[in-house]
């Protein structure tokens, strides 16, 4: 089936460890994101990509690290994790970062951090 | 940067219609949608608006005023399955930005 997929689908870790978190999308997306999102906060944007190649920053890109060797594929790695950093991450592509593309979302990982 | 406000909850009785408003304040403004996203699982696209007006899709409708930074979902002849968070996102420089997202309860 068509789609992203993310893994894993939770992870408790213990703080100061590294972890990655994994993202594939099989739809050919160009564009790819990764949010972080949090109760009565909503949908933050972390960090994003617009082509295999290029990532940039978004809103809460603090501790946090992205790359994109390939169209499929956009891990985010949380170097030395904090408590704070406990969330539910989604990762997301798009067509194109452009109007008129929908953006769809990976199921989700849930990170606690303690 | 942007500013993205909903409202928190509404709440609404099976059969009956809900507006869901949504304010916003981009620096660069490339389009608006609508998403649906039921506790526990991933946001799902619901509608899009770049030039305003409304656009309709079966019981969905939403509506577009870039000049006044104003968008509004209309929820139709409201279902139990319709309780969930609804979140507006704004197309701002190419970078999708959310709001915190307005939960819907349907009441029987």
């Amino acid at each position: 089936i068509a789609g992203i997929t993310q893994a894993p689908t939770s992870q408790i870790l213990a703080a100061g460890r590294r972890m990655t978190l994994r993202c594939t999308q099989d739809m050919r997306h160009n564009a790819m994101y990764w949010y972080r999102q949090d109760l009565g906060l909503g949908l933050r944007l972390i960090h994003y990509s617009n082509t295999a190649g290029t990532t940039g920053k978004g809103e809460v890109p603090d501790g946090y690290s992205v790359s994109r060797a390939n169209t499929d594929d956009f891990p985010l790695t949380l170097a030395s994790a904090v408590p704070s950093q406990t969330s539910v991450y989604f990762c997301a592509s798009s067509a194109s970062q452009e109007v008129n593309t929908e953006a769809f979302f990976g199921q989700g990982t849930r990170l606690t951090v303690v | 940067g942007q500013n993205i406000d909903q409202p928190t909850e509404m709440t609404a009785t099976e059969g009956a219609i809900v507006q869901i408003n949504c304010t916003y304040q981009t620096s660069g403004f490339n389009g608006l949608f609508w998403y649906q996203q039921h506790a526990g699982e991933a946001p799902t696209f619901l509608s899009y608006n770049v030039l305003d007006g409304l656009e309709e899709k079966g019981r969905f409708s939403s509506f577009l005023s870039r000049s006044k930074g104003y968008s509004y979902l209309l929820l139709k002849e409201l279902q139990m399955k319709d309780s969930a968070s609804y979140l507006c996102a704004v197309n701002n420089d190419y970078k999708l930005s959310f709001g915190a997202g307005t939960t819907v309860t349907v009441r029987a």
